[in-house]
């Protein structure tokens, strides 16, 4: 029972490439999130899905997208890599009910330059 | 809008000392609180969530309470461990956010705790 497995771990990209930051779930969780963590700062959300086939955008969606075809994956996509997007990327995953907890990967280090 | 902050951003104890750290949020409306832990180059662990009904919530050495009227949560560790050291962060789900789930997070308050 992995929980939540992000790959890859470490990414160095050039302005302007693009990269698919994955997320894996075995823990048949409906919700699935993609947070940004900046040094000093709160995590952000990006996007989240309430199930397989819905998406919806967070706080901070702009120059990402993603999808979610099926329960277990929840792929973040950066199309033309920014600096402003150098952070640590996070996927976490809940369950059913209101007070369920979140459960995080153990991050996407990455930098754009 | 809710914001998150947490004070002080980085903490220096020594080992066994009892502390505090704080948590404030600018709305009451919210469904619970979590408290988490992060260590370097992980990912965060839950510690303990409190549901807005209730006052406190305690797992072994951490105890962390929640005042909705004042806007505050705290998280309590007593007889602190060099293992205890790692960055604690507090977020909130608002009411009026559905059923995501989507939280709010502050930036964390950064704990050392000196053998």
């Amino acid at each position: 029972n992995a929980g939540v497995t992000q790959t890859p771990k470490f990414r160095i990209l050039k302005i302007g490439q693009s990269m698919t930051l994955q997320c894996a779930q075995d823990m048949n969780h409906n919700y699935m999130y993609w947070y940004r963590q900046d040094p000093g700062m709160g995590l952000k959300l990006i996007y989240y899905s309430v199930g397989a086939g819905i998406t919806d955008k967070g706080e901070v969606p702009n120059g990402y997208n993603v999808s979610r075809s099926t329960t277990e994956d929840f792929p973040l996509r950066l199309e033309l890599a920014a600096p402003s997007q150098t952070s640590v990327y996070f996927c976490a995953t809940r369950g059913q009910g209101m007070d369920s907890p979140l459960h995080f990967g153990n991050g996407t280090r990455l930098t754009v330059t | 809008k809710q914001e998150v902050t947490q004070i002080p951003a980085a903490l220096s104890v020594p080992e066994g000392e009892n502390l505090v750290l704080n948590c404030s949020f600018t709305d009451s409306a919210i469904y619970n609180l979590q408290w988490f832990r992060q260590d370097p180059g992980k990912g965060l662990t839950s510690l303990l969530l409190i549901q807005s009904s209730q006052r406190e919530q305690t797992s072994g050495r951490l105890n962390a309470s929640l005042d909705k009227s004042s806007g505050r949560s705290t998280l309590y560790i007593a007889a602190s461990q060099p293992g205890d050291s790692a960055t604690y962060l507090c977020a909130v789900r608002r009411r009026g956010s559905g059923n995501t789930g989507k939280l709010i997070f502050g930036q964390g308050t950064t704990l050392q705790v000196k053998p």
